[in-house]
C-alpha cells in the first residue's frame, strides 16, 4: 500500500517555464512533507519542506503548496533551468509521533527533464 | 556535499556472503537512518538509530542488522545475501530535536551488487 504517490513518472518542461510536480498521500497522520532532488549516482538532496500548519512555503525558485483536505502537495519550480533536470522525490513523516522517529515515506519519484 | 559519508561506494559480492556498509553522520547529528532503494520499490526505510540506541524499525529483513557506535558512525550488516538484496543503500542523518522540523540529509549511497 503506497502511502505517498507520485503519479507522473516523468515530466518535460521548456527552459524558463514553470515545472509543477505533484504528490498525493493517504496517511492523514503525516504532518511534515519534504521534496528531495536526486541526480544519478548521488544521494537525495534536500530541497524544501512544509509543515502541515502551513499551506505554502517558498525558497527562491522553489515553492511547495500543501492542500490538506485533498491530501495533495505540489512543487513549483519557476523559472525552470536545465540544471534542474533530475529525479524529484516527495517524502512525508509524522513529526509528533512521540517516539522521536521521523522516518520518511517516499514516493517513487518523478523524472524532470528541462529542455534548453 | 551533505556532510554525510558512506563507504564503500560500490560493493560486489556473491550470494550467501555477508557485507558491512558504513556511514558517518554530519557533525552534530545524533540520528542515523538507513534506506534501501531498489528498482521496483523506491526508497524504503530500514532502521533508525539515535545516539547509539535503536529508535525505529521499518521494512528490515532479519538477515540485516545495524548498530551505532559511541562516535555516532553507523554500520549496516547484511548477511546470507540474496540476488534480491542488490540495491542502493543510503544513510541519512539528522538532529532529531524534541519538536519542530527535522530534515534528513543523505549520503551518496553504497551500490550493492549480489551475483
Amino acid at each position: 500500500d503506497q502511502q505517498v504517490k507520485q503519479n507522473s513518472p516523468s515530466l518535460s518542461v521548456q527552459e524558463g517555464r514553470i515545472s509543477i510536480l505533484n504528490c498525493d498521500y493517504t496517511n492523514s497522520m503525516f504532518d511534515y512533507f519534504l521534496w528531495y532532488k536526486k541526480y544519478p549516482a548521488e544521494g537525495p538532496t534536500f530541497l524544501i519542506s512544509i509543515s502541515s500548519i502551513k499551506d505554502k512555503n517558498e525558497d527562491g525558485r522553489f515553492t511547495v503548496f500543501l492542500n490538506k483536505s485533498a491530501k495533495h502537495l505540489s512543487l513549483h519550480i519557476v523559472p525552470s533551468q536545465p540544471g534542474d533536470s533530475a529525479v524529484y522525490f516527495c517524502a512525508a513523516s509524522v513529526r509528533y509521533s512521540g517516539a522521536g522517529s521521523y522516518q520518511l515515506t517516499f514516493g517513487k519519484g518523478t523524472k524532470l527533464s528541462v529542455i534548453p | 556535499d551533505s556532510g554525510v559519508t558512506q563507504t564503500p561506494k560500490h560493493l560486489i559480492t556473491a550470494t550467501g556472503q555477508r557485507v558491512t556498509l558504513r556511514c558517518s553522520p554530519r557533525s552534530g547529528d545524533l540520528s542515523v537512518y538507513w534506506y534501501q532503494q531498489s528498482l521496483d520499490q523506491g526508497l524504503q526505510f530500514l532502521i533508525q538509530y539515535y545516539n547509539g540506541e535503536e529508535r525505529a524499525k521499518g521494512n528490515i529483513l532479519e538477515r540485516f542488522s545495524a548498530q551505532q557506535f559511541p562516535d555516532l558512525h553507523s554500520e549496516l550488516n547484511l548477511s546470507s545475501l540474496e540476488l534480491g538484496d542488490s540495491a542502493l543503500y543510503f544513510c541519512a542523518s539528522s538532529v532529531v530535536p524534541t519538536g519542530g522540523t527535522d530534515t534528513q540529509y543523505f549520503g551518496p549511497g553504497t551500490r550493492l551488487t549480489v551475483l
